[in-house]
């Protein structure tokens, strides 16, 4: 199975203050099709997880351009440039290039100073 | 809006059995691939299992064969997630979850959850 290790574990930020999430997979996240299955997923506390950005850089409608994905083969980052209150929280990514079984990274918390 | 409403979480002893239900609304759920994620308590997601759109395809994740039967209803909406031969280690909430299918191959949205917890 494939494996995501993400850094850093956790990350007190300043509102304001940019943020960026690494996530890098055991093997290359491209599929035979040429596509790049790794999502980004937010969790605040309490709540389910939501759906950010799919294939490595495709934000959801709704999701703030504050964030964005970026990366390729087996490395990925989730940035975001100025972190505000609510985007406190757990962030996962996801690949789903090798199913079963989809995996997921072990979540980075990040806290507001 | 796609909604997801999960039920049938409990307390239950080690070797019980256990059905989660997942009511979904908000979209035409007979066109769409579902899943089973769970979260232990204070732990990171994982995928549990696994059903193509028409019920005809299903996989599963290691911790769960033999034991789990990911099931759908497509006249009612509904997808299940029969578990037998429960494990103290089984306790989380479990997220019924949309995906992932064909296109963006991930798991686009999920339910609030049901808390099942094995406990003797």
């Amino acid at each position: 199975d494939i494996v995501l290790t993400q850094t850093p574990l956790s990350s007190p930020v300043t509102p304001g203050q940019p943020a960026s999430i690494s996530c890098r997979s055991s093997q290359s996240l491209v599929h035979s099709d040429g596509n790049t299955y790794l999502s980004w997923l937010h969790q605040r506390p309490g709540q389910p997880p939501r759906l950010l950005i799919y294939k490595v850089s495709n934000r959801v409608s709704g999701v703030p351009d504050r964030f964005s994905g970026s990366g390729a083969g087996t490395d990925f980052t989730l940035q975001i440039t100025r972190v505000e209150p609510e985007d406190v929280g757990l962030y996962y990514c996801m690949q789903a290039t090798q199913f079963p079984p989809c995996t997921f990274g072990q979540g980075t918390k990040l806290e507001i100073k | 809006e796609v909604q997801l409403l999960e039920s049938g979480g409990n307390l239950v002893q080690p070797g019980e059995s256990l059905r989660l239900s997942c009511a979904a609304s908000g979209f035409i759920f007979s066109d769409y691939a579902m899943s089973w994620v769970r979260q232990a308590p204070g732990k990171g997601l994982e995928w549990v299992s696994y059903i193509g759109p028409d019920g005809d395809n299903t996989k599963y994740a290691d911790l769960a064969k033999g034991r789990f039967t990911i099931s759908r209803d497509n006249s009612k909406n509904t997808l299940y997630l029969e578990m037998n031969s429960l494990r103290a280690e089984d306790t989380a909430v479990y997220y019924c979850a949309k995906g992932p299918g064909s296109g963006r191959k991930t798991i686009n949205a999920w339910g609030q959850g049901t808390l099942v917890t094995v406990s003797s």
